[in-house]
């Protein structure tokens, strides 16, 4: 069965100071996709990256930068030098194209960044 | 980019009544929509995956006859929430999957309907 785990169900920094989140997941497939995904209190999901399996190199996007390590069946998350505007909700989730699913969601991480 | 438009963004209802929730594909088609239901402070569970011309598939524990699902054309699929009452209350998401979306599963997520059942 797939599933996707984010163990840390809040977190709270400072402004400035880097955070990492983390995501375990679970499948039996070769090829599958992740996912990360940002919820701000608006609700509407905001589309961060998508990794394919085949795909280990890290990415980094601004001040975001994801690590892949299908070692361990991990996709984190890092944002440094945090901003108040980085809290919301952040789910990671999973993705088999090949049997056509949906998307599989973690339970998500809610970021509060103080000023 | 693609994008998937919902209707309303949010709405409230008296107990029994019955709701129906737009989405649409705005600049592409889709053969394929997945409808969400998120409820406060928790994650994004699917409901149901919608195909064209087809009856939709539903999720273990969702019941068909309550939520219903009609995918009419490629660009419209309408879930219509029948006799609701106070527990469907939540955050209805959905998401649209462009034809021909390969290799990856693409899917594009409208903005969400926030029901209130009173």
């Amino acid at each position: 069965a797939q599933k996707v785990t984010q163990a840390q169900t809040e977190i709270s920094v400072v402004e400035k100071e880097d955070v990492t989140l983390d995501c375990v997941y679970e499948t039996r497939d070769t090829t599958y996709y992740l996912f990360w995904y940002k919820q701000p209190p608006s609700g509407e999901l905001v589309f961060l990256i998508r990794r394919n399996s085949f795909d280990e190199q890290n990415e980094i996007s601004g001040r975001y930068s994801w690590n892949f390590q299908k070692s361990t069946s991990s996709f984190n998350f890092t944002i440094t030098a945090s901003q108040v505007v980085d809290s919301a909700v952040y789910f990671c989730a999973l993705s088999d194209p090949q049997a056509g699913t949906a998307l599989i969601f973690g339970k998500g991480t809610t970021l509060s960044v103080s000023s | 980019g693609a994008v998937v438009s919902q209707h309303p963004s949010w709405v409230i209802c008296k107990s029994g009544t019955s709701v129906k929730i737009e989405c649409r594909s705005l600049d592409f088609q889709a053969t394929t929509m997945f409808w969400y239901r998120q409820f406060p402070k928790q994650s994004l569970m699917l409901m149901a995956t919608s195909n064209e011309g087809s009856k939709a598939t539903y999720e273990q524990g969702v019941e068909k006859d309550k939520f219903l699902i009609n995918h009419a054309s490629l660009t419209l699929s309408t879930l219509t929430v029948t006799s609701a009452h106070p527990e469907d209350s939540s955050f209805y998401i959905c998401s649209a999957n462009p034809l021909l979306a390969l290799p990856y599963n693409e899917q594009f997520f409208g903005p969400g309907t926030r029901l209130t059942v009173l």
